[in-house]
Protein backbone atom coordinates (compact mmCIF):
# COMPACT_ATOMS: atom_id res chain seq x y z
CA UNK A 1 0.00 0.00 0.00
CA UNK A 2 0.91 3.84 -0.86
CA UNK A 3 2.60 5.74 1.72
CA UNK A 4 0.63 8.63 3.08
CA UNK A 5 1.89 12.00 4.01
CA UNK A 6 -0.45 14.48 6.26
CA UNK A 7 0.79 17.56 8.62
CA UNK A 8 1.00 16.66 12.35
CA UNK A 9 -1.51 19.13 13.46
CA UNK A 10 -3.88 21.93 12.14
CA UNK A 11 -6.48 24.49 14.04
CA UNK A 12 -9.84 25.46 12.85
CA UNK A 13 -12.26 28.11 13.66
CA UNK A 14 -15.51 26.71 14.95
CA UNK A 15 -18.47 27.29 12.17
CA UNK A 16 -15.64 27.35 9.46
CA UNK A 17 -14.59 24.72 6.74
CA UNK A 18 -11.79 22.77 7.92
CA UNK A 19 -9.71 20.99 5.24
CA UNK A 20 -7.14 18.72 5.75
CA UNK A 21 -4.48 17.73 3.12
CA UNK A 22 -2.95 14.50 2.45
CA UNK A 23 -0.03 13.31 -0.26
CA UNK A 24 -0.18 10.22 -1.59
CA UNK A 25 2.24 10.38 -4.27
CA UNK A 26 2.94 6.46 -4.66
CA UNK A 27 -0.96 5.86 -5.32
CA UNK A 28 -1.17 2.98 -7.54
CA UNK A 29 -4.03 2.91 -10.05
CA UNK A 30 -6.21 0.26 -8.13
CA UNK A 31 -5.95 1.61 -4.60
CA UNK A 32 -8.45 3.61 -2.82
CA UNK A 33 -8.09 7.07 -0.34
CA UNK A 34 -9.76 6.35 2.86
CA UNK A 35 -10.07 8.77 6.12
CA UNK A 36 -10.77 7.98 9.31
CA UNK A 37 -10.83 9.71 12.72
CA UNK A 38 -10.20 8.92 16.54
CA UNK A 39 -11.61 11.62 18.89
CA UNK A 40 -9.50 11.31 22.29
CA UNK A 41 -9.94 7.58 24.31
CA UNK A 42 -12.00 6.40 21.47
CA UNK A 43 -12.02 4.07 18.70
CA UNK A 44 -11.07 5.17 14.67
CA UNK A 45 -14.29 6.11 13.19
CA UNK A 46 -15.00 5.35 9.31
CA UNK A 47 -15.26 9.12 7.57
CA UNK A 48 -15.28 8.40 3.77
CA UNK A 49 -13.43 6.80 0.93
CA UNK A 50 -13.01 7.49 -2.48
CA UNK A 51 -11.10 6.15 -6.13
CA UNK A 52 -10.71 8.79 -8.35
CA UNK A 53 -13.92 10.64 -7.97
CA UNK A 54 -15.04 13.01 -5.52
CA UNK A 55 -16.97 12.04 -2.88
CA UNK A 56 -19.53 13.34 -0.07
CA UNK A 57 -21.46 11.77 2.49
CA UNK A 58 -22.95 13.26 5.32
CA UNK A 59 -19.64 13.81 7.32
CA UNK A 60 -17.37 15.44 5.13
CA UNK A 61 -16.31 15.53 1.13
CA UNK A 62 -13.59 14.22 -0.38
CA UNK A 63 -11.49 15.93 -3.03
CA UNK A 64 -8.84 14.00 -5.10
CA UNK A 65 -6.92 15.77 -7.72
CA UNK A 66 -6.67 14.59 -11.09
CA UNK A 67 -3.18 12.75 -10.48
CA UNK A 68 -4.64 10.92 -7.79
CA UNK A 69 -1.06 12.18 -6.09
CA UNK A 70 -2.96 14.16 -3.35
CA UNK A 71 -6.42 14.52 -1.45
CA UNK A 72 -8.15 16.79 0.70
CA UNK A 73 -10.92 16.04 3.31
CA UNK A 74 -13.40 18.94 3.88
CA UNK A 75 -15.15 19.24 7.23
CA UNK A 76 -18.04 21.99 6.12
CA UNK A 77 -19.02 23.34 9.54
CA UNK A 78 -16.46 22.23 12.00
CA UNK A 79 -17.47 21.85 15.62
CA UNK A 80 -15.68 21.52 18.90
CA UNK A 81 -16.68 17.67 18.49
CA UNK A 82 -14.83 17.91 14.95
CA UNK A 83 -11.35 17.85 17.70
CA UNK A 84 -9.59 14.49 16.96
CA UNK A 85 -6.63 12.93 15.29
CA UNK A 86 -7.38 12.17 11.18
CA UNK A 87 -6.20 9.45 9.20
CA UNK A 88 -5.32 9.46 5.48
CA UNK A 89 -5.28 5.85 4.47
CA UNK A 90 -4.45 4.31 0.97
CA UNK A 91 -5.33 0.50 0.46
CA UNK A 92 -6.18 -1.95 -2.07
CA UNK A 93 -9.61 -3.25 -2.24
CA UNK A 94 -9.32 -6.64 -0.98
CA UNK A 95 -6.12 -6.17 0.35
CA UNK A 96 -3.69 -8.87 1.88
CA UNK A 97 -6.57 -9.50 4.49
CA UNK A 98 -7.53 -5.86 4.94
CA UNK A 99 -5.09 -4.23 6.45
CA UNK A 100 -5.70 -0.55 7.39
CA UNK A 101 -1.99 0.79 7.69
CA UNK A 102 -2.48 4.06 9.72
CA UNK A 103 0.02 6.66 9.55
CA UNK A 104 0.54 9.62 11.89
CA UNK A 105 -2.59 11.28 11.08
CA UNK A 106 -3.14 15.15 11.87
CA UNK A 107 -4.26 16.38 14.96
CA UNK A 108 -7.03 18.93 14.51
CA UNK A 109 -8.24 21.22 17.16
CA UNK A 110 -11.54 23.32 16.75
CA UNK A 111 -11.66 26.12 18.55
CA UNK A 112 -14.71 28.50 19.56
CA UNK B 1 -27.19 -2.51 15.95
CA UNK B 2 -23.78 -0.56 14.63
CA UNK B 3 -21.63 -0.83 17.16
CA UNK B 4 -18.70 -2.84 18.60
CA UNK B 5 -18.59 -3.17 22.23
CA UNK B 6 -15.29 -4.38 24.00
CA UNK B 7 -14.97 -5.75 27.99
CA UNK B 8 -13.78 -4.61 30.12
CA UNK B 9 -12.99 -1.01 29.27
CA UNK B 10 -9.79 -0.85 31.63
CA UNK B 11 -7.74 -4.15 32.82
CA UNK B 12 -4.58 -4.14 35.19
CA UNK B 13 -2.74 -7.46 35.39
CA UNK B 14 0.43 -8.74 36.45
CA UNK B 15 3.05 -10.61 34.62
CA UNK B 16 2.39 -13.74 35.83
CA UNK B 17 -1.69 -13.53 35.21
CA UNK B 18 -3.97 -15.09 32.07
CA UNK B 19 -6.72 -12.35 31.43
CA UNK B 20 -9.06 -12.26 28.14
CA UNK B 21 -10.27 -9.18 26.30
CA UNK B 22 -13.61 -9.91 24.45
CA UNK B 23 -14.90 -8.49 21.49
CA UNK B 24 -18.57 -8.09 20.64
CA UNK B 25 -20.31 -7.18 17.16
CA UNK B 26 -24.02 -7.86 15.56
CA UNK B 27 -23.90 -6.52 12.38
CA UNK B 28 -23.22 -10.05 10.99
CA UNK B 29 -19.96 -8.85 9.82
CA UNK B 30 -17.69 -11.81 8.85
CA UNK B 31 -14.05 -10.47 9.35
CA UNK B 32 -13.28 -9.31 12.99
CA UNK B 33 -9.87 -7.43 13.83
CA UNK B 34 -7.34 -6.78 16.65
CA UNK B 35 -5.60 -3.81 16.90
CA UNK B 36 -2.35 -2.47 19.51
CA UNK B 37 -2.12 1.26 20.10
CA UNK B 38 0.46 2.75 22.36
CA UNK B 39 0.49 6.29 23.57
CA UNK B 40 0.39 8.88 21.11
CA UNK B 41 1.25 6.24 18.04
CA UNK B 42 -1.42 5.28 15.44
CA UNK B 43 -2.96 2.35 15.99
CA UNK B 44 -1.07 -1.08 14.49
CA UNK B 45 -3.19 -4.23 13.48
CA UNK B 46 -2.05 -7.71 15.17
CA UNK B 47 -4.77 -9.91 13.76
CA UNK B 48 -7.07 -10.75 11.30
CA UNK B 49 -10.00 -12.92 11.33
CA UNK B 50 -11.89 -14.06 8.66
CA UNK B 51 -15.17 -16.47 8.67
CA UNK B 52 -14.03 -17.20 12.43
CA UNK B 53 -10.00 -18.41 10.76
CA UNK B 54 -7.41 -16.56 11.72
CA UNK B 55 -6.19 -14.99 8.17
CA UNK B 56 -3.12 -12.72 9.44
CA UNK B 57 -1.21 -12.97 12.28
CA UNK B 58 1.28 -9.97 12.18
CA UNK B 59 4.42 -11.91 13.85
CA UNK B 60 2.67 -11.08 17.03
CA UNK B 61 4.05 -12.41 20.41
CA UNK B 62 2.51 -15.89 21.33
CA UNK B 63 1.63 -14.61 24.82
CA UNK B 64 -1.38 -13.00 23.17
CA UNK B 65 -3.94 -15.64 21.88
CA UNK B 66 -6.50 -15.27 19.88
CA UNK B 67 -9.58 -16.71 19.84
CA UNK B 68 -13.02 -16.65 17.66
CA UNK B 69 -15.76 -18.68 18.54
CA UNK B 70 -18.09 -17.64 16.40
CA UNK B 71 -18.99 -15.26 13.78
CA UNK B 72 -20.14 -12.43 16.40
CA UNK B 73 -17.19 -13.09 18.91
CA UNK B 74 -13.68 -12.73 19.23
CA UNK B 75 -11.73 -12.98 22.03
CA UNK B 76 -7.91 -12.30 22.77
CA UNK B 77 -5.99 -13.95 25.43
CA UNK B 78 -3.11 -12.87 27.71
CA UNK B 79 -0.52 -14.26 29.44
CA UNK B 80 2.90 -13.48 31.02
CA UNK B 81 2.44 -10.15 29.85
CA UNK B 82 5.34 -7.14 29.77
CA UNK B 83 4.81 -4.00 31.37
CA UNK B 84 5.71 -2.74 27.36
CA UNK B 85 2.62 -4.38 26.09
CA UNK B 86 0.49 -1.97 28.54
CA UNK B 87 -1.41 -0.13 25.47
CA UNK B 88 -5.21 0.49 24.12
CA UNK B 89 -6.75 -2.84 22.33
CA UNK B 90 -9.06 -2.24 19.67
CA UNK B 91 -11.08 -4.73 18.20
CA UNK B 92 -12.90 -3.55 14.72
CA UNK B 93 -15.06 -5.52 12.38
CA UNK B 94 -16.14 -5.20 8.50
CA UNK B 95 -18.56 -7.12 6.08
CA UNK B 96 -15.71 -8.89 4.52
CA UNK B 97 -12.17 -8.87 4.53
CA UNK B 98 -10.59 -5.87 2.53
CA UNK B 99 -13.86 -4.99 1.14
CA UNK B 100 -15.48 -2.69 3.28
CA UNK B 101 -14.57 0.32 6.24
CA UNK B 102 -14.07 -1.01 9.30
CA UNK B 103 -16.18 -0.21 12.35
CA UNK B 104 -14.10 -0.24 15.91
CA UNK B 105 -14.79 -0.89 19.63
CA UNK B 106 -14.09 1.74 22.20
CA UNK B 107 -10.76 -0.55 23.53
CA UNK B 108 -9.53 -2.35 26.37
CA UNK B 109 -7.20 0.01 28.01
CA UNK B 110 -4.44 -2.26 29.18
CA UNK B 111 -1.95 -1.83 32.09
CA UNK B 112 0.82 -4.60 32.67
CA UNK B 113 2.43 -4.21 36.03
Amino acid sequence: DAKTTQPPSMDCAEGRAANLPCNHSTISGNEYVYWYRQIHSQGPQYIIHGLKNNETNEMASLIITEDRKSSTLILPHATLRDTAVYYCIVRVAGNQGGKLIFGQGTELSVKP
Amino acid sequence: DTEVTQTPKHLVMGMTNKKSLKCEQHMGHRAMYWYKQKAKKPPELMFVYSYEKLSINESVPSRFSPECPNSSLLNLHLHALQPEDSALYLCASSQEVGRNEQFFGPGTRLTVL
